[in-house]
């Protein structure tokens, strides 16, 4: 059965703090990963898909990259507005569905 | 762009109601997906549908019915609503999960 685990569950960072988000998956074979960020009170938004390891995307402030085993989201000099949660999720075999984290809640303070 | 839209942002019901939480997309997809979201456990997959009048269970179907009688409209019923069921609903939808998905905006729902 896919399994997908995102570190740490909460983050507080001061504006500006680099860091990173962790996403680590066990599946029959790796068939894409995305990201989604979800605000308070709101359906998740796509940020970025990626479909084989050592791809990289970037939005803004935001980089994705992928391996055989994990994503990160690295988050350069963070601004509070930068902060949500942030989903992982993989495609089941047979596309039917995805499996995802249980997210990462991310606090920018200024 | 794609939109996908749930019928109501929040929601009160009492417990024993019949409640439908409705959604919308406009963008021809044949798969439609509902979610329940709950602080601690995640999104957990309540039902989805491939395509009209076709419907699969997810892990925690119990309690909840579907109905999909057009490809743009996907339904989810509560039958009879429990307090354990206060949560947070999300709708999807996609043409493939090999491309992921749109999300509605949610139904805050809260069952006193």
């Amino acid at each position: 059965e896919d399994q997908v685990t995102q570190s740490p569950e909460a983050l507080r960072l001061q504006e500006g703090e680099s860091s990173s988000l962790n996403c680590s998956y066990t599946v029959s074979g790796l068939r894409g990963l995305f990201w989604y960020r979800q605000d308070p009170g709101k359906g998740p938004e796509f940020l970025f898909t990626l479909y084989s390891a050592g791809e990289e995307k970037e939005k803004e402030r935001l980089k994705a990259t992928l391996t055989k085993k994990e994503s990160f989201l690295h988050i350069t000099a963070p601004k509070p507005e930068d902060s949500a949660t942030y989903l992982c999720a993989v495609p089941t075999a047979g596309y039917s569905t995805l499996t995802f984290g249980k997210g990462t809640m991310l606090l920018v303070s200024p | 762009d794609v939109k996908v839209t749930q019928s109501s942002r929040y929601l009160v019901k009492r417990t024993g109601e019949k409640v439908f939480l409705e959604c919308v997309q406009d963008m021809d997809h044949e798969n439609m997906f509902w979610y329940r979201q709950d602080p601690g456990l995640g999104l957990r997959l309540i039902y989805f549908s491939y395509d009209v009048k076709m419907k699969e269970k997810g892990d925690i179907p119990e309690g909840y019915s579907v109905s999909r009688e057009k490809k743009e409209r996907f339904s989810l019923i509560l039958e009879s609503a429990s307090t354990n069921q206060t949560s947070m609903y999300l709708c999807a939808s996609t043409s493939s999960a090999k491309y992921g998905y749109t999300f509605g905006s949610g139904t805050r729902l809260t069952v006193v």
